[in-house]
């Protein structure tokens, strides 16, 4: 059974940083591009940023570029998202997924920005 | 970065017929697969369509997808509505010139 389990979300002050962390199993994780998408809660779907499976190319949204940093471990079959200089507007469920054909995903982890 | 435009909802009675529309702002339809998604209240996504019309197993025949160059749209087609299908549905698409992933704005289905 394939599980994408992301952790690390929380409330955070305007400014400060968090780390997410995704943690796959039941598929080749090292095999795909992977990805993490947020959402707004009642709102639609961003993509945020993704990174091939050797780490070579790493993509952002404009909204996050140069804050968020993307990287896998693929030894340890996990996948990170640094945030840093949090916004207001990064608050979000953050969702870790593969996207390439019948996607998986994993439950969302929620960031609240606020002071 | 190309957009992709859904309508925000659409109705259909039970046992009917819907149609979803996703259309693609700049660039050809034809250049990146057409993924699309469900979403139903407080769970995650799941792929109903992927690489246009490709249907992932367990999903029911009941979805189909296509695309149309003339109109440079994809479509997301659900037959014989059930309660069940009532979701918000997102398309998805890749732009290769920035390496950027797409997502259309959301379609939430309401079975009425």
């Amino acid at each position: 059974e394939v599980q994408m389990v992301e952790s690390g979300g929380g409330l955070v002050q305007p400014g400060r940083s968090l780390r997410l962390s995704c943690a796959a199993s039941g598929f080749t994780f090292d095999d795909y591009t992977l990805h993490w998408v947020r959402q707004v809660p009642g709102r639609g779907l961003e993509w945020v940023s993704s990174i091939d499976w050797k780490s070579d190319s790493l993509r952002y949204a404009d909204s996050v570029k140069g804050r968020f940093t993307i990287s896998r471990d693929n030894a340890k079959n996990s996948l990170f998202l640094q945030m840093n200089s949090l916004k207001a507007q990064d608050t979000a469920i953050y969702y870790c997924a593969k996207l390439v054909g019948a996607s998986y995903w994993g439950q969302g982890t929620l960031v609240t920005v606020s002071p | 970065n190309f957009m992709l435009t859904q309508p925000q909802s659409v109705s259909e009675s039970p046992g009917k017929t819907v149609t979803i529309s996703c259309s693609r702002s700049s660039g050809s339809i034809a250049l990146n697969y057409v993924q699309w998604y469900q979403q139903r209240p407080g769970s995650s996504p799941i792929t109903v369509i992927y690489e246009d019309y490709q249907r992932p197993s367990g999903v029911p025949d009941r979805f189909s997808g296509s695309i149309d160059t003339s109109s440079n749209s994809a479509s997301l087609s659900i037959s014989g509505l059930r309660a069940e299908d009532e979701a918000d549905y997102y398309c998805q698409s890749f732009d290769s010139s920035s390496g950027h992933w797409v997502f259309g704005g959301g379609t939430k289905l309401t079975v009425l």
